[in-house]
């Protein structure tokens, strides 16, 4: 079975300063990986996702992931914070062969300070 | 293009009564997914369906079920509310079923039970 762990429920960043979200996973199989966001009152936002074609992968609003196998993981970053990226940052599994069923880890609230 | 659109936005119900949440996944989406989300458990995943079966189930009990019309519209339903099912309702729609999980997902129906 897959699972994602997500280190630290809330993070918090200056505007303008790096933004570094991190999630390890487990899978027996090579997984799928991704990343929503969650705006307050609103559903989830597909921000990026990892399917094995490359092991950098760019998504919107300025965030990328990068998967390293060694490490079982693919933290989040972006190089500079705005106050619009404030909000709740999921990283989700799906196992291939598995239909779309996604496991999501438990969730990163990331607060961004002037 | 339309995104996922779920109805009623908020409902709220007593204990004991049975309730029923509607899906339009986007326009040529063929595969629809349930998940529901709260503070306590998080994001956890109900049930897929694809061309009107039911293809995955997660760990929930028999009072949550769900169907898929020959439209891609689904709907779930939730007989005998407890106060637990208190929770945020996601659907999420994909193009098919079993490739890489990528999904677009509604805003929620926001449920209480009291």
């Amino acid at each position: 079975a897959q699972s994602v762990t997500q280190l630290g429920s809330h993070v918090s960043v200056s505007e303008g300063a790096l933004v570094l979200l991190r999630c390890n996973y487990s899978s027996s199989v090579p997984p799928y990986l991704f990343w929503y966001v969650q705006y307050p009152n609103q559903g989830l936002q597909l921000l990026l996702k990892y399917t094995s074609a490359a092991t950098l992968v760019k998504g919107i609003n300025g965030f990328e992931a990068e998967f390293k196998k060694s490490e079982t993981s693919f933290h989040l970053t972006k190089p500079s914070a705005h106050m619009s990226d404030a909000a709740e940052y999921f990283c989700a599994v799906s196992a291939t062969g598995g239909g779309n069923k996604l496991t999501f880890g438990t969730g990163t609230q990331l607060k961004v300070e002037l | 293009k339309a995104g996922v659109t779920q109805t009623p936005r908020y409902l709220i119900k007593t204990r004991g009564q049975q309730v029923t949440l509607s899906c339009s996944p986007i326009s040529g989406h063929r595969s629809v997914s349930w998940y529901q989300q709260t503070p306590g458990q998080g994001l956890q995943f109900l049930f897929e369906y694809f061309s009107e079966t039911q293809r995955n189930k997660g760990n929930f009990p028999g009072r949550f079920s769900g169907r898929q019309f020959s439209n891609s519209r689904s709907e779930m339903n939730v007989s005998t509310l407890e106060l637990g099912d208190s929770a945020l309702y996601l659907c999420a729609s994909s193009l098919v079923w079993g490739t890489d999980g990528e999904q677009y997902f509604g805003p929620g129906t926001r449920l209480t039970v009291t």
